[in-house]
């Protein structure tokens, strides 16, 4: 069975003070491991796919890495609007995504 | 840009009533899913759906829920009989691809109280 942990559960920073996000998964034969955004009472916003390990991607102020064990999203100079709660999931040997639990990220001005 | 849209954004019903959750997938999209999150939970997978068929479902898409792609456009999620413990969010996503890869694009989810 797909798991996926991540912590902390919650992180309040503050305006630019950088900090990473961790995601540990146990899966069956990676197939993608997916980093989302979610707001309050919103839908998931996708944000990356990572297929390997060592594979990086970035957008804006964020960055996704990952290893054979986890993932982690480092958020540098973060502002106020990068307040939400951030998801990981991952797709293994059965197609569906497996989400974790979510970080609850706070960004204080 | 393309998104997913969801109607209705929040439906009441009493225990026992049918509900059906509508969903309009990214146009180009061929496979759609189900996802549902009970408030406070994580996002739990419910149905994969391609080529007008199943592809893949969970322990929790019993018999009382169903999906159809009715026409070109639209992808529902039925709830025949709905009980207190499926109140939650329901979300409906597409991708252009299915299987090995594909980004996932999600709806901004109906939600759904049963009293």
């Amino acid at each position: 069975e797909d798991q996926v942990t991540q912590s902390p559960e919650a992180l309040r920073l503050q305006e630019g003070e950088s900090s990473s996000l961790n995601c540990s998964y146990t899966v069956s034969g990676l197939r993608g491991l997916f980093w989302y955004r979610q707001d309050p009472g919103k839908g998931p916003e996708f944000l990356f796919t990572l297929y390997s390990a060592g594979e990086e991607k970035e957008k804006e102020r964020l960055k996704a890495t990952l290893t054979k064990k986890e993932s982690f999203l480092h958020i540098t100079a973060p502002k106020p609007e990068d307040s939400a709660t951030y998801l990981c999931a991952v797709r293994g040997s059965a197609r569906q995504l497996t989400f974790g639990s979510g970080t609850q990220l706070t960004v204080l001005p | 840009e393309p998104e997913v849209t969801q109607t209705p954004s929040h439906q009441v019903t009493q225990m026992g009533q049918e509900v059906i959750l509508r969903c309009v997938p990214i146009s180009n999209h061929l496979y759609f899913y189900w996802y549902r999150q009970i408030l406070g939970q994580k996002v739990e997978f419910l149905v994969s759906f391609y080529n007008n068929e199943i592809s893949e479902k969970s322990e929790i898409f019993d018999d009382q829920f169903s999906v159809e792609r009715p026409d070109g456009s639209n992808f529902t999620l039925k709830i025949r009989s709905t009980k207190l413990e499926d109140s939650a969010m329901y979300f409906c996503a597409s991708s252009v691809q299915g299987g090995n890869t594909g980004e996932l694009f999600f709806g901004e989810g109906s939600r759904l109280t049963v009293l």
